[in-house]
């Protein structure tokens, strides 16, 4: 069955703007995470999505946000960007329905701001 | 769970020893431990999930072992191969099944 996909790879874009990331997760998964990961940093947790509400949220400013469709696909919005929000992006999709669930990530995007 | 900790940060290993590394984790509010290798280039891939004490589980020449009394796992590596080098993460999972994550060991297997 096709992995997490993860739309698009790379991206550039210049201080201010906004970016949307798309994730299709496997399908039949319900849940779908979202991390950040910067030079020296290890996977820093976005938000999780289940069954198109946000069950879980990391310690990120509301310039971040997120949603979810009823066809379990999840996107991530950054507004006003900035230099910082330069990283690789990771989505994680799993059943989400009871704990202990392995995660699968797609390939991530790259996103760099200038 | 508040914050999950990998040592060491990094590792040169020569190829043919064996290793081991360490994640801790606050023993409250535990309800499982996930193991991570992340590839250059690739995405992460689960290696084990645990959540009894005294869980151990195995992969080929890579094992786990999980203390959830005292919060910490061991991740082994029997015989390192180049193809071992990569980041290790790992990641508590709380009872909200939200994952907290290492920051990751990353091994480097010198030929």
């Amino acid at each position: 069955k096709a992995g997490v996909t993860q739309t698009p790879r790379y991206l550039i874009k210049t201080r201010g703007q906004q970016v949307t990331l798309s994730c299709s997760p496997i399908s039949g998964h319900r849940s779908v995470s979202w991390y950040q990961q910067t030079p020296g940093q290890g996977l820093q947790f976005l938000f999780e999505y289940f069954s198109e509400t946000q069950r879980n949220k990391g310690n990120f400013p509301g310039r971040f946000s997120g949603r979810q469709f009823s066809n379990s696909r999840s996107e991530m919005n950054v507004s006003t960007l900035e230099l910082g929000d330069s990283a690789l992006y990771l989505c994680a999709s799993s059943s989400g329905a009871s704990g202990n669930t392995e995660a699968f990530f797609g390939q991530g995007t790259r996103l760099t701001v200038v | 769970i508040l914050n999950v900790e990998q040592s060491p940060q990094s590792l040169h290993v020569q190829e043919g020893d064996s290793t081991n590394f360490t994640c801790s984790f606050p023993s409250s509010n535990f309800y499982a431990l996930h193991w991570y290798r992340w590839e250059t280039a690739k995405s992460p891939e689960a290696l084990f999930v645990m959540t009894l004490n005294g869980d151990e589980k195995k992969k080929g020449r890579i094992s786990a072992t999980l203390n959830t009394k005292e919060g910490y796992s061991y991740l082994y590596i029997k015989g390192s191969q180049p193809e071992d080098s990569a980041t290790y993460l790992c990641a508590g999972e709380d009872s909200n099944y939200q994952l907290i994550w290492g920051a990751g060991t990353k091994l480097i297997i010198k030929p």
